[in-house]
């Protein structure tokens, strides 16, 4: 029934070390998104796929690369973590079909990351 | 770089409407007022939009004003599940910009 889920829940690892978190969808939405919540609760977009294509990439470290096999899903890989990518990263769908853009976007649970 | 002012907090009393506010004074013609929310540490939760007339649906209500630079979202009997962080957010295309948002409490 989980329209966006999203794994691991939690993520602990130590500096340096490469991880990812998998995102899928099965709303049939066409464009999933990634967010990150810092820990003064800030929600910043991070990037957005329509039909497994980049079409938003905001001023994240290109440590951050992700993937969209298909278009229920979208993976965020994180290569040499730093103590500052703690946060949760939240991702999200939408349809967009032929138009600019989507009324709503529905989001995952959340995964938080800490880089220790 | 969100476009939107909202109060830091709100209290509501349990059964009573909550009215949010949100000053968007920037607004350009095209850009639509969207409503979210974020339950603790939940995913932020789609509520409603609209451009330019009043907006009703079964959550809320969101009534936008004649020059369009300001906004109310109405919950029209608050529950002690209603309290939450609500962010208001204007758009044109598909990157929303959150804001801080208003953190509302609902009192019982």
């Amino acid at each position: 029934d989980t329209a966006v889920s999203q794994t691991p829940k939690y993520l602990v690892t130590q500096m340096g070390n490469d991880k990812s978190i998998k995102c899928e969808q099965n709303l049939g939405h066409d464009t999933m998104y990634w967010y990150k919540q810092d820990s003064k609760k800030f929600l910043k977009i991070m990037f957005s796929y329509n039909n497994k294509e980049l079409i938003i990439n905001e001023t994240v470290p290109n440590r951050f690369s992700p993937k969209s096999p298909d278009k229920a899903h979208l993976n965020l890989h994180i290569n040499s973590l730093e103590l500052g990518d703690s946060a949760v990263y939240f991702c999200a769908s939408s349809y967009i079909g032929g138009r600019h853009y989507s009324n709503e976007q529905f989001f995952g649970p959340g995964t938080r990351l800490t880089v220790l | 770089d969100a476009k939107t002012t909202q109060p830091p907090s709100m209290d509501c009393a349990e059964g009573r409407a909550a009215n949010l506010p949100c000053n968007h004074s920037t607004i350009s013609g095209n850009e639509y007022v969207y409503w979210y929310r974020q339950i603790h540490s939940q995913g932020p939760q789609y509520i409603i939009h609209g451009l330019k007339n009043n907006e009703t649906n079964e959550m809320a209500s969101l009534i936008i004003t004649e020059d369009r630079k300001s906004s109310t979202l109405i919950l029209p009997h608050a529950t002690l599940r209603d309290t939450a962080v609500y962010y208001c957010i204007v758009r044109a295309l598909n990157d929303m910009r959150f804001g801080a948002g208003t953190r509302l409490t609902v009192k019982p």
